[in-house]
């Protein structure tokens, strides 16, 4: 089955600079990347995803990529801000009509410290 | 509209009771997962309902899980004879399955064993 791998298991910026978290993933069928946010406490909620068809997705300061060879993507976080400390998951899945279970990866603790 | 709601928030409970979780899936919503989240952990994948098809057990640990669901709204996910390693918060999600790949999730359920 996926086993998808994340680095690192924390992270510490500083506010104003970028987070890079990176993921690999094992089955070369999966085709959907999403990355969750989860704050302390509640569940985990969707920030961006990408799907294999696609190198590439940007949505303000976040931005993710995808390479399909290698089997790894990655979460980009710009101009980091207090309120984007949190747990980041990352996940794989191979969506078809019928199936869609997310593989997790175990998660980054992000810390920006102002 | 409303999110995915799960009850209850917390549930302490004695080793060998059973427990009843229970989510509300968005409506209209054709397929739901359940997960497990350990402590500091990523989500690992237990059970998904996808309209009138046999649910994907795949993920279940052991029988002391099972879960149901009726048509396509309420599931409950019930744990017998429960063992202290089944604390862990228990997420549910829900999809617009055929329309979209992205899983909404509820703020989960907090499962102490004592």
């Amino acid at each position: 089955g996926e086993n998808v791998e994340q680095h690192p298991s924390t992270l510490s910026v500083q506010e104003g600079d970028s987070a890079v978290i990176k993921c690999t993933y094992s089955d070369s069928a999966s085709n959907y990347f999403p990355w969750y946010k989860q704050e302390l406490g509640k569940g985990p909620q969707l920030i961006i995803d990408i799907r294999s068809n696609v190198g590439e997705k940007k949505d303000q300061r976040i931005a993710v990529t995808l390479n399909k060879t290698a089997k790894h993507f990655s979460l980009h976080i710009t101009e980091t801000q207090p309120e984007d400390s949190a747990v980041y998951f990352c996940a794989a899945s191979i969506t078809k009509a019928g199936w869609g279970k997310l593989q997790f990866g175990a998660g980054t603790q992000v810390v920006v410290t102002p | 509209g409303a999110g995915v709601s799960q009850s209850p928030s917390n549930k302490v409970t004695e080793k060998g009771k059973d427990v009843e979780l229970r989510c509300d899936p968005i409506s209209g919503h054709t397929a739901l997962y359940w997960y497990r989240q350990r402590l500091g952990q990523g989500l690992e994948f237990l059970i998904y309902f996808q309209g009138n098809s046999a649910p994907d057990k795949s993920g279940l640990p052991s029988d002391r899980f099972s879960a149901e669901r009726t048509g396509e709204s309420v599931s409950t996910l019930t744990i017998q004879r429960t063992q202290q390693e089944d604390s862990a918060v228990y997420l549910c999600a829900s999809r617009l399955a055929e329309a979209t790949d992205t899983q909404y999730f509820g703020p989960g359920t907090r499962l102490t064993v004592l």
